[in-house]
């Protein structure tokens, strides 16, 4: 009940596309949803977040959705760039603040 | 600002040694959690540190070991390192637990291999 899913595995796309990557879970008393970016060798860093009350948040190239009766969310990639090429993480907690982190997307954007 | 640092960058231990690793947290932050990351694998929670006490476990055995100091710097400590202890060592500091403490910004890591 606290595992969190994520696909797909890996995605390939090319420069302006909009790669989209999917998290599910199980725990209604998750209150917060980031997703976090990992460029090899490095720590994950923080992208955005998102919390229940909203169904979708922007900033920048990034948009977050977020279904509440689906127990869903997702990640939108707008205009991607090689630059984004990475491994992305989607993660939810709750007051505690432990982070629950889905198995991670690798992504490649194609020139 | 300073961010998340880590300390080693790497370390080579062999099957059975101890290891002590460190991080600092970011300026204005009290709150320190620890999490392995096994190649390939999404972080998993070890431990979190507040106001110099454990605050919450995951599922780890106890030969992982934690300390939090006065300046809100943290160790984590593995004893009798076993193989599958190979992994990134991810430190992230937090504002308190609480909804502004889910916010957590992540070190560099430490690579740990067990020979």
């Amino acid at each position: 009940q606290q595992q969190v899913k994520q696909s797909p595995q890996s995605l390939i796309v090319q420069k302006g596309g909009i790669p989209i990557i999917n998290c599910a879970y199980e725990n209604t008393a998750f209150d917060y949803f980031p997703w976090y970016q990992q460029f090899p060798g490095k720590g994950p860093a923080l992208l955005i977040a998102i919390r229940p009350d909203v169904s979708e948040k922007k900033e920048g190239r990034f948009t977050i959705s977020f279904n509440k009766s689906a127990k869903q969310f997702s990640l939108h990639i707008m205009d991607s760039q090689p630059g984004d090429s990475a491994t992305y993480f989607c993660a939810a907690s709750w007051h505690t603040g432990k982070l629950i982190f889905g198995q991670g997307t690798t992504l490649q954007v194609k020139p | 600002e300073t961010g998340v640092t880590q300390s080693p960058t790497h370390l080579i231990k062999t099957r059975g040694q101890q290891v002590t690793l460190r991080c600092s947290s970011q300026s204005g932050h009290n709150t320190v959690s620890w999490y392995q990351q096994a190649l390939g694998q999404g972080p998993q929670f070890i431990f979190q540190y507040y106001r110099e006490e454990e605050n919450g476990r995951g599922n780890f055995p106890p030969r992982f070991s934690g300390l939090q100091f006065p300046n809100y710097s943290s160790e984590l400590n593995v004893n009798a390192l076993e193989l599958d202890d190979s992994a990134l060592y991810l430190c992230a500091s937090s504002l308190p637990p609480g909804p502004e403490g889910n916010e957590q910004f992540f070190g560099p890591g430490t690579r740990l291999t067990v020979l």
